[in-house]
């Protein structure tokens, strides 16, 4: 099994959908989480920091269910500029983890 | 904020030669730094963990004399790939962390686009 697992999409969604993608790890001793976002041969950058009691920032929401080992990302209202790819990271104990990355394209 | 600076971005080089690859942060002092792999529509693989003054950590699979890495200063992490061949061929990016807490923000370099001929 994969240390963090994503659905790898691709995501088609008009301007102002709202979105969400799911994320499960494998282990539990995570302390961690984050959502990254990567344009096309960028570096990755932090979209959010994930914590237990859920966190929102403007139109983008995460949720952590530890019970379950899954992470949430919603984006709500999608903008063209939200297309990229977003990247599940998991920290188990200082070494980052990413999944595979979930594509996610925006059209008019 | 913080920034870490990746050098070069791009590199085209003939099979068999060396290449380095420097990562700098450059207003803070990176105690750890990671070095990763991307291949194509492939997420960031972690290729090792660098602490300054002592060996990296390699991950599984990753070879070391292949793959050499250094970090001599508090601010200069560098990666060499030796004797390169086409299936060296990737996207490297480096990151580094400011401080010891497991919640502490990566930083990351803007890549380099390797490709061996």
């Amino acid at each position: 099994r994969k240390e963090v697992e994503q659905d790898p999409g691709p995501f088609n969604v008009p301007e102002g959908a709202t979105v969400a993608f799911n994320c499960t790890y494998s282990n539990s001793a995570s302390q961690s989480f984050f959502w990254y976002r990567q344009d096309c041969r960028k570096e990755p950058k932090l979209l959010m920091s994930v914590y237990s009691s859920g966190n929102e920032d403007g139109r983008f929401t995460a949720q952590l269910n530890r019970a379950s080992q899954y992470i949430s990302l919603l984006i709500r209202d999608s903008k063209l500029s939200d297309s990229a790819t977003y990247l599940c990271v998991v920290n188990p104990i200082n070494r980052l983890t990413f999944g595979q990355g979930t594509i996610l394209t925006v059209h008019p | 904020g913080a920034v870490v600076s990746q050098h070069p971005s791009r590199v085209i080089c003939k099979s068999g030669t060396s290449v380095k690859i420097e990562c700098r942060s450059l207003d803070f002092q990176a105690t750890t730094m990671f070095w990763y792999r991307q291949f194509p529509k492939k997420s960031l693989m972690l290729m090792a963990t660098s602490n300054e003054g002592s060996k990296a950590t390699y991950e599984q699979g990753v070879e070391k004399d292949k793959f050499l890495i250094n970090h001599a200063s508090l601010t200069l992490s560098t990666l060499t790939v030796t004797s390169a061949h086409p299936e060296d061929s990737s996207f490297y990016i480096c990151s580094a962390k400011r401080g010891a807490s497991t919640n502490e923000k990566l930083f990351f370099g803007s890549g380099t686009q390797l490709s061996v001929l």
